[in-house]
């Protein structure tokens, strides 16, 4: 079965630059989706396909990938921003489909 | 506007079934393959199940095949996940989830509320 691997948790100032790795076997060949979740509400895309934004999300957040890991960025980071983060991709085999999601990832901020 | 929502979660000894449904509105419910995914209390998100557009193709996860069966009805808009032979790791809100395009790999964009299920021994 594919695995995404995230940091539990990542720390940082307001107004400082958070970064959140999402690491899987050849992830830079998939597309990879990052989803924020605050306590008691549903998930909310906040990256798609790599490095596109829907609209109504800030241009603080940002993705980028390599071959091995996907990155989110948030930029200027705001009170706000405290959240878990998932990161999730498809995975296809020729005889099954899955919808992978990363162990997440919280966001403090200090 | 575009709505999922979910009902049927509760209570449920182990080994029981329970079905759990979501509504959709707002969107032609046709065009869209549909997703529960899950997440245990203070845990992850864990993706379950899908279904096709007009039902005759589905997927799950591992940790559920052969004890969930995802369907839907296209006339009443509504998909439904059956549970049986619960176990108490299966106890979890449920999220019955929309991609945001017609297409099976497309980002899960459209969240319901989730319904809460409890299994107790």
């Amino acid at each position: 079965s594919y695995v995404l691997t995230q940091p539990p948790s990542v720390s940082v100032a307001p107004g400082q630059t958070a970064r959140i790795t999402c690491g899987g076997k050849n992830l830079g060949s998939k597309s990879v989706h990052w989803f924020q979740q605050k306590p008691g509400q549903a998930p909310v895309v906040v990256v798609y396909d790599d490095d596109a934004r829907p609209s109504g999300i800030p241009e603080r957040f940002s993705g980028s990938d390599s071959e091995n890991t996907a990155t989110l960025t948030i930029s200027g980071v705001e009170a706000g921003d405290e959240a878990d983060y998932y990161c999730q991709v498809w995975h296809s085999t020729s005889d099954h489909q899955t919808w992978v999601f990363g162990g997440g990832t919280k966001l403090t901020v200090l | 506007q575009v709505r999922l929502v979910e009902s049927g979660g509760g209570v449920v000894k182990s080994g029981r079934s329970l079905r759990l449904s979501c509504a959709a509105s707002g969107f032609n419910f046709d065009d869209y393959v549909i997703h529960w995914v899950r997440q245990a209390p203070g845990k992850g998100l864990e993706w379950v199940a899908v279904v096709s557009q007009d039902g005759s193709v589905y997927y799950y996860a591992d940790a559920v095949k052969g004890r969930f069966t995802i369907s839907r009805d296209n006339y009443k808009k509504t998909v439904y996940l059956q549970m049986s032979s619960l176990r108490i790791d299966d106890t979890a809100v449920y999220y019955c989830v929309r991609p945001i395009s017609s297409s099976w790999n497309d980002v899960l964009d459209m969240w319901g509320q989730g319904t809460k299920v409890t299994v107790s021994s």
